[in-house]
């Protein structure tokens, strides 16, 4: 069964450190997302991307965040001065829909942790 | 913004059917209702999605009521595996563009 996948698995980084998350999405999904969860916390929902661009991005996706679709088949999340606030778990996920199709395949997730 | 809310934690005992309830007030007309299911330290697993009325799958069913303001996921004769955190997701239209969000999360534990 295809799946999404993650890495790394864990990423420790120094606090103003450029930190770049990678994810392989299920390959003929068009819609790709990322997420985050601070431990103990629901997930919340950082950006959308389609066709090459952001769709939509939360109020947590400030200018300290970028992300891109490098090659054909990966999708990253660069957090360009992380701040200890950022400690949490980055989840990617696909679809093949976009907006009002939400079945969403996630990945195993990245946990970040900012010294 | 939307606020999507649900009851923190449930508890059941096994073989038992659970009903677990959201609210979304502001879901967005088009959107869809999606049910996901977490384990600690992974990523949230799609159970069920729908629109109106009721849909069933082979591990649970969807009831949304006409005015689609909240969703009841349905887990029939649970069993300990079913324990876990389980998340309703829908589409905020409201402020002219899209976003998702998750619900608050409830907390199912299942006793023996």
């Amino acid at each position: 069964e295809p799946e999404v996948t993650q890495t790394p698995s864990h990423q420790v980084t120094q606090m103003g450190q450029e930190v770049i998350l990678r994810c392989v999405p299920i390959s003929n999904h068009l819609y790709f997302y990322w997420y985050r969860q601070i431990l103990g916390q629901k997930v919340e929902f950082l950006v959308s991307f389609y066709n090459n661009e952001i769709s939509e991005k939360s109020e947590i996706f400030d200018d300290q965040f970028s992300v891109e679709r490098p090659d054909g088949s990966n999708f990253t999340l660069k957090i360009r001065s992380t701040k200890l606030e950022d400690s949490a778990m980055y989840f990617c996920a696909s679809s093949e829909g976009g907006p009002g199709y939400n079945e969403q395949f996630f990945g195993p997730g990245t946990r970040l942790t900012v010294l | 913004l939307a606020k999507t809310t649900q009851p923190i934690s449930m508890d059941s005992y096994e073989g038992q059917e659970v009903n677990i309830t959201c609210s979304h007030n502001n879901i967005a007309t088009n959107d869809y209702i999606t049910w996901y299911q977490q384990f600690p330290s992974q990523g949230p697993r799609f159970i069920i999605q729908g629109y109106k009325t009721k849909v069933t799958n082979e591990v649970a069913s969807l009831f949304i009521p006409a005015d689609r303001k909240s969703s009841t996921l349905s887990l029939p004769r649970v069993s300990l595996s079913d324990t876990a955190v389980y998340y309703c997701l829908v589409g905020d239209g409201t402020s002219g563009t899209y976003k998702y969000i998750f619900g608050t999360g409830t907390r199912l534990k299942v006793l023996a």
